[in-house]
């Protein structure tokens, strides 16, 4: 079973526009990441944000992390035709036996 | 620095045969995981590796298997192949020394069809 859930599903963007892509899960963690998957390939590690944190900036990116509501969500400003890919959200976590949990992605797609 | 690699790239087998993947880990990454993504899904944790023991397993049937070797290469088995495992199977390395996950660096994946 998957712990986290992305939402939307797809997403489709003009080039220069912002895109923001949900994640939910269901128990505790200690950490949670973002990844991105260009077109069915290995995934990129984009962000971790620890269960302490709030917020985390890397260049374009913004992650916000609210325990208390068990979801974060990942910003991208000033999308590219580069950002078109698949975003997965992972926990980690005891009740998950300390091991990744991937959820569903999110499809972006940014128009040029 | 060379990055996790992953052979082969592709693979075509029928059912019943049985499949062994392959994953270099970066230089100095002594922790292996493995995981299947199916079509339109995220990826399922199947093995961490550390040290050459299992240190964690995921809901997957004993047709999986897998072991590290001295050098911290990994290989999965898959036997008796089933039309269901057709998926891109992935590998990712990590420094971690323990079951807390931390950043992990992902090959490109071997992509098995079952025919």
């Amino acid at each position: 079973s998957q712990q986290g859930e992305e939402d939307p599903q797809a997403l489709s963007i003009q080039e220069g526009e912002n895109a923001t892509m949900n994640c939910s899960y269901k128990t505790s963690i200690n950490n949670l990441q973002w990844y991105r998957q260009n077109s069915g390939r290995g995934l990129v590690h984009l962000i971790l944000i620890r269960s302490n944190e709030r917020e985390k900036h890397s260049g374009r990116l913004r992650v916000t992390l609210d325990t208390s509501k068990k979801s974060s969500s990942l910003l991208i400003t000033a999308s590219r035709a580069a950002d078109t890919a698949s975003y997965f959200c992972a926990t980690d976590g005891r009740a998950a036996g300390n091991k990744l949990t991937f959820g569903g992605g999110t499809r972006v797609l940014v128009k040029p | 620095d060379a990055g996790v690699t992953q052979s082969p790239t592709h693979l075509i087998k029928t059912r019943g045969q049985q499949v062994t993947l392959r994953c270099s880990p970066i230089s100095g990454h002594k922790s292996v995981s493995w995981y299947q993504q199916v079509l339109g899904q995220g990826p399922q944790f199947i093995f961490q590796y550390y040290e050459k023991e299992e240190r964690g397993r995921g809901n997957f049937p004993d047709r999986f298997s897998a072991r590290q070797f001295p050098n911290y290469s990994s290989e999965l088995n898959v036997n008796a192949l089933l039309l269901g495992d057709s998926a891109l199977y992935l590998c990712a390395s990590s420094l971690v020394p323990s079951l807390l996950t931390d950043t992990q660096y992902f090959g490109p994946g071997t992509r098995l069809t079952v025919l």
